[in-house]
């Protein structure tokens, strides 16, 4: 029972551009939402969070959008460098609109950013 | 700058062995998180810990897993008679009470 989806293994873009990635939740309890990216040999590093009161969260260059009546979640990256390249892990959790308790991730995004 | 440490980096086990992995945590955080991650997968969660309390613990967790966090410092995760299947990236995790959790490198388990 995968609550948490996202369903491109991975996405390839120009430097300079702007890479989008996507994750679907199924949990209607879900009320605070992370991306967490990760690199070979580390664990994952917070990127950005957004609570289920917003449909907007911006810091520098990621932007979180969150549409509650699709589920959806997307997270860009404006614009894109090579040193993005990475893992992206979407992830939720429920209870208190806060990153409270189990997180629950997605599969992952591998992002490949060309110079 | 301590963050999450974890001890081994690296694991190489026969089936049947027992194996004890450790986490350090923040030194400031009381909650501590066990994630599992396997190929191609995000991780998921095993158990976790307010404080010396475990308070959830995943269906994932068998009864051949057990994780301590005595004293509410770092915790132990282990794992007795392991399998071929148990060979994974365990990532522990801390926070404060409803803060973004941080992850440690994780451990590499690999049983043959």
């Amino acid at each position: 029972d995968q609550q948490v989806k996202q369903n491109s293994p991975s996405l390839s873009v120009q430097e300079g551009r702007i890479s989008i990635l996507n994750c679907d939740y199924t949990n209607s309890m879900f009320d605070y939402f992370l991306w967490y990216k990760k690199y070979p040999a580390e664990g994952p590093t917070f990127l950005i969070s957004i609570s289920s009161i917003k449909d907007k969260n911006e810091d520098g260059r990621f932007t979180v959008f969150l549409n509650k009546s699709a589920k959806h979640l997307s997270l860009h990256i404006v614009p894109s460098q090579p040193g993005d390249s990475a893992v992206y892990f979407c992830a939720a959790s429920a209870g208190r609109g806060t990153s409270y308790g189990k997180l629950t991730f997605g599969q992952g995004t591998i992002l490949t950013v060309h110079p | 700058d301590t963050g999450v440490s974890q001890d081994p980096r690296h694991k190489i086990t026969k089936r049947g062995q027992n194996v004890t992995f450790r986490c350090d945590p923040i030194s400031e955080h009381n909650r501590l998180y066990w994630y599992r991650q396997t190929l191609g997968q995000g991780p998921e969660f095993l158990t976790y810990f307010q404080n010396e309390a475990q308070l959830e613990k995943s269906r994932l967790l068998s009864d051949r897993f057990s994780a301590e966090r005595p004293k509410g410092s770092f915790s132990t995760l282990e794992i007795q008679r392991t399998e071929q299947g148990d060979s994974a990236m365990y990532l522990c995790a801390s926070s404060l009470m409803t803060g973004r959790q941080y992850f440690g490198p994780g451990t590499r388990l690999t049983v043959t």
